[in-house]
């Protein structure tokens, strides 16, 4: 079975710090895993995705993750956060004959000026 | 081009009552899966069609729910007796052809509201 967690529900940063959001992955597959953002009141949009290819996985505005298969993690980081990054995360893997993707709890980015 | 579309953006009912939500895919995409999403709580996968068939079902909570793809394209998410605790956002993705990993596409989602 997959499953993922990510380990903080609420992270807090100030505004041009640097980013991090944790989550580690359960798999009994060689696993795809994604980045998902979701904007208050907005559908949500991919940030980024692994599947077996690079293991530093690079998305969009900024945004970078890296696998690690000896720590079972796909951490989320960005150099320096913006305003517009304030948003809910969800870590998310993939079951690989369906594609059904299996969401975290999320994880809410607050950004302070 | 067009994303996913969901209808209704939100949907008030009363318990016991019947309610219908449609999901428009990204034409061409034939994959497309149903999702519920309760307050404070990551997506969870409720049934997923390829094409015109639900190839996986699983995570349908109860025989209340049902969905269809009568044509390959709109699908619609159908509860029967709501109940409050139906009450979430439904969220519609579509896939392309690249397979189980390539990009699911989100609609807006329908929040379901029963009272």
């Amino acid at each position: 079975a997959q499953s993922v967690t990510q380990l903080d529900s609420h992270v807090s940063v100030s505004e041009g710090t640097p980013v991090l959001l944790r989550c580690n992955y359960s798999s009994s597959y060689s696993p795809s895993l994604f980045w998902y953002v979701q904007h208050p009141n907005k559908g949500l949009q991919l940030l980024l995705k692994y599947t077996s290819a690079a293991t530093l996985v690079k998305g969009i505005n900024g945004f970078e993750a890296e696998f690690k298969k000896s720590e079972t993690s796909f951490h989320l980081t960005k150099p320096s956060a913006h305003m517009s990054d304030a948003a809910e995360y969800f870590c998310v893997v993939t079951r690989p004959n369906t594609g059904k993707l299996i969401f975290g709890q999320g994880t809410t980015l607050q950004v302070k000026p | 081009g067009a994303g996913v579309s969901q209808t209704p953006s939100n949907k008030v009912t009363e318990k016991g009552k019947y309610v219908e939500l449609r999901c428009d895919p990204i034409s061409g995409h034939t994959a497309l899966y149903w999702y519920r999403q309760s307050l404070g709580q990551g997506p969870e996968f409720l049934i997923y069609f390829q094409g015109t068939g639900a190839a996986d079902d699983s995570g349908l909570p109860n025989d209340r729910f049902f969905a269809v793809r009568p044509e390959g394209s709109v699908s619609t998410l159908k509860i029967q007796r709501t109940e409050r605790g139906d009450s979430a956002v439904y969220l519609c993705a579509s896939r392309g052809k690249g397979g189980s990993t390539d990009t699911q596409y989100f609609g807006p989602g329908t929040r379901l509201t029963v009272l």
